[in-house]
This record gives C-alpha cells, structure tokens and sequence, in this order.
C-alpha cells in the first residue's frame, strides 16, 4: 500500500532553520498539506499545495516540493513551533488519502 | 460558529460496536466532502473514511473495510461512523474533518471524542 514517509524526529536551536521531509511516490502527482498538532489540539493546516499558505500562518513556515519529496522549512524556529508536524496528500488516483508517521519537532 | 463537534466516543469491550456522530454547523454542510481521521495514542494521523457530499462515493482505509461504516444526513448537517467488531488497536481519537472542496486538504476540525476499547 503507498505511503508517505517523513523523519520521526528533527531538533534545532531556536532561530535556526528546521526541514521536515515527507516523500511518497505519488507525490509529483498529488500537492501535499502540512499540519502543525499540538499536545491535546487537533491539527492545524500550515501549508498547503506544496508551497501555499493559508492566512494567519506565520511566514518562517514554507514548502517546497521536487521529484518524489515534499519539504516543510521553517525559518527563524520559535519555542512555540515545537509540535507534531505531517504532511498529508492522496494516492495517485486522488481517492484516498493518507498522512505520514509524523516528525516531532524539537526545540532545544 | 463554523465548527464540527463529536460525539458518542467511549469504553467498548473488543467485538463490541459503537456509533460516533458529528454535528456541522455554520456553513453548508451538504457541499462538503466529509471524513473521519483516527489518532491513537501517542501515535500519528490516520485516515478512516470519506463520504462525498451526496454520499454518492464512499471510500474506507483498507484496515477498516468491512467494520466501519460512514454515513451522513444532510438535512441533519450530520456525520456518522458506525464502527462494528472492534478490536484494540481501534482505540484512539476520532476526528471529522471537513475536506476542502478544491485541493483535497483538510480544512476543519472537530476537537475529537476518545475511543477505548478495552476488557
């Protein structure tokens, strides 16, 4: 079955820049979302088709895409960015959709 | 208030069933593609069901073909999720998500009701 594959973890030093990956086969055929999840919250979209972003979302969070892989960057990390991060897309036929494992971002 | 609420989450021993309901309210509901997602706990996202605005296209994860069951009533602006032979890897947040109409994202979120199951 397809999936979409991100890093569990990443861990930078507040002002750095962090990348989330997410890779997945379909992924030059489908956009894929990104979604902020705090301890207790639901998601919050942060990103979406590739690069896109939605108002009131800071502009240190950007995305962009090349061949099978997605990147979420994060310029200038906060404390409050730490959180969950996913990405989010569909399988090639645009029927299903499906989410990666997640990255827990920490920020040291 | 655009807003999606959940209902009907609980303590269910396994093989047990239960049903979760999602209330929409402030905006129209009947255009709308709808979904329930999962998070176990201390787990990531997971994507259960999709129910098309008119209910004409319904689509499961291959983990939950043939024990859930997703259903809407428009004239209701309600969500359902029936969800029969439970085991305990079901145990987890259920969320209804709105799908945005164009670009296949989701774009509201209800806060979730817990699942347990659990002897």
């Amino acid at each position: 079955s397809y999936e979409l594959t991100q890093p569990p973890s990443v861990s930078v030093s507040p002002g750095q820049t962090a990348r989330i990956t997410c890779s997945g086969d379909a992924l030059p055929k489908q956009y894929a979302f990104w979604y902020q999840q705090k301890p207790g919250q639901a998601p919050v979209l942060m990103i979406y088709k590739d690069s896109e972003r939605p108002s009131g979302i800071p502009e240190r969070f950007s995305g962009s895409s090349s061949g099978t892989t997605v990147t979420l960057t994060i310029s200038g990390v906060q404390a409050e960015d730490e959180a969950d991060y996913y990405c989010q897309s569909a399988d090639s036929s645009g029927t299903y959709r499906l989410f990666g494992g997640g990255t827990k971002l920490t920020v040291l | 208030e655009v807003q999606l609420v959940e209902s009907g989450g609980g303590l269910v021993k396994p093989g047990g069933s239960l049903r979760l309901s999602c209330a929409a309210s402030g905006f129209t509901f009947s255009s709308y593609s709808m979904n329930w997602v999962r998070q176990a706990p201390g787990k990531g996202l997971e994507w259960v069901s999709s129910i098309s605005s008119s209910s004409n296209y319904i689509y499961y994860a291959d983990s939950m073909k043939g024990r859930f069951t997703i259903s809407r009533d428009n004239a209701k602006n309600s969500l359902y999720l029936q969800m029969n032979s439970l085991r305990a890897e079901d145990t987890a947040v259920y969320y209804c998500a709105r799908l945005d109409g164009v670009w296949g994202y989701f774009d509201l979120w209800g806060r979730g009701t817990l699942v347990t199951v659990s002897s």
